[in-house]
């Protein structure tokens, strides 16, 4: 079975520029999340779905950032207008939750590699 | 709120030798727990998890953790470390709502020869 599938791999782009990471979740899965890694702050929760819908956006850090979760099979991420410090390793994730029981394994894509100059 | 310390940002080990990588936890409510894994320029991969039942879980690689209560705690250990077991480990703590996860810092693991 595919994993998580992240696209691009690898960006870099020009401060002011928009940027957009996207993501397509393991079939059938019912919650997306997107993460953000640095080496000062860690691995961070940005925003999470449940069924495209967002169910909390409390780490997304400023109003430049925006997600979206059109339908069951993609996502997106998007920063306008970057900055140098939004260089970071961004994570989408994806797992099913049947029943909204906990415990159940988060895969995650193998990250989208963001340099903002 | 539910949180997980891992203690030592850096490890380093000889090739053979025992791997012991720590994780305390706090949470008002029991917790699931995990270890997940980052080799160099990857992604996250799981190693193992506790939700329920026995306390010993056994990951893949060799890995394995105890899920101990009276210490809060959740330590991976391995018998005997491999260089391909060089590595970033990170401590998680699910929260919920689709096992929203709150990562460690992370453990960057170093095997010598």
């Amino acid at each position: 079975d595919a994993g998580v599938i992240q696209s691009p791999r690898h960006e870099v782009t020009e401060m002011g520029q928009e940027v957009t990471l996207r993501c397509k979740p393991i079939s059938g899965h019912d919650y997306l999340f997107w993460y953000r890694q640095t080496m000062m702050r860690g691995l961070e929760l940005l925003i999470y779905f449940n069924n495209n819908v967002p169910i909390d956006d409390s780490g997304m850090p400023e109003d430049r950032f925006s997600a979206k979760m059109p339908n069951a099979s993609f996502s997106t991420l998007k920063i306008q207008p970057s900055e140098p410090r939004d260089s970071a390793v961004y994570f989408c994730a994806s797992s099913l939750a049947s029943g909204g029981s906990s415990g159940n394994t988060i895969y995650f894509g193998e990250g989208s590699w963001l340099t903002v100059v | 709120a539910q949180s997980v310390t891992q203690l030592g940002s850096h490890v380093s080990v000889s090739e053979g030798a025992l791997v012991l990588l720590r994780c305390n936890y706090s949470s008002s409510v029991p917790p699931y727990l995990f270890w997940y894994v980052q080799y160099p320029n990857q992604g996250l991969q799981l190693l193992l998890k506790y939700t329920t039942g026995a306390t010993l879980v056994k990951g893949i690689n060799g890995f394995e953790a105890e899920f101990k209560k009276s210490e809060t705690s959740f330590h991976l250990t391995k018998p005997s470390a491999h260089m391909s077991d060089a590595a970033e480990y990170f401590c998680a703590v699910s929260k919920g709502g689709g096992n929203k996860l709150t990562f460690g810092t992370g453990t960057q693991l170093k095997v010598e020869l």
